[in-house]
């Protein structure tokens, strides 16, 4: 079965600063890793995916993600916050078995960026 | 091109109704996503459809939901008899017609019920 833990529901930054995201994935096949922030009352949006052609995964908005097999996980960074980051952030693993459909998602990150 | 719509954005219904939540996939999209984001917990997967069928409905609660993405027309999530505990965000997520492991799934804005 596929699960994601996303380490601390709550991270704060300062505008500037850099920004660091825990995920670690457990699957029982090859993973692909996708992340995505949503803003309030908005729907989600991706930010990037893993789907193993590259273990540093670059997205929008200067987000990277790096996946590694070892240590099973895939953390979102940036390396200077900046005040539109203000989000909700969620890791997920796409599907295993016949469920490819279905992405299971982490509980979601609330970043907040101080002046 | 258009994003995935869904309609209405916001429902109330009182205990006991019925609730119908609409989702148009992105043009050319033939995949569609259910997904449901509780209050304090993360979004949960609910059911996968294509074109007149049920791919994997796993997480569909066994009474009362039932999905349906027909030929023409948009998919539907259908609620009979709401009760509070259904008050959520609801969304729908389209990929295209490939159904690759690695297709993005994209997300509508999302419904959110409220059942009073």
């Amino acid at each position: 079965a596929q699960s994601v833990t996303q380490l601390g529901s709550h991270v704060s930054v300062s505008e500037g600063a850099l920004v660091l995201l825990r995920c670690n994935y457990s699957s029982s096949v090859p993973p692909y890793l996708f992340w995505y922030v949503q803003y309030p009352n908005q729907g989600l949006q991706l930010l990037l995916k893993y789907t193993s052609a590259a273990t540093l995964v670059k997205g929008i908005n200067g987000f990277e993600a790096e996946f590694k097999k070892s240590e099973t996980s895939f953390h979102l960074t940036k390396p200077s916050a900046h005040m539109s980051d203000a989000a909700e952030y969620f890791c997920a693993v796409r599907g295993g078995g016949t469920s490819y459909g279905k992405l299971t998602f982490g509980q979601g990150t609330i970043l907040t960026v101080h002046p | 091109n258009a994003g995935v719509m869904q309609n209405p954005r916001h429902l109330v219904r009182r205990r006991g109704q019925e609730a119908r939540l609409r989702c148009s996939p992105m043009k050319g999209h033939s995949h569609v996503y259910w997904y449901r984001q509780l209050p304090e917990e993360g979004l949960k997967f609910m059911v996968y459809l294509q074109k007149e069928n049920i791919i994997d409905e796993s997480g569909m609660p066994k009474e009362r939901f039932s999905a349906e993405f027909p030929k023409e027309g948009p998919s539907i999530l259908r609620i009979q008899q709401v009760v509070r505990g259904d008050s959520a965000a609801y969304f729908c997520a389209s990929s295209p017609r490939v159904g690759a492991w690695t297709d993005t799934q994209y997300f509508g804005p999302g419904t959110r019920l409220t059942v009073l």
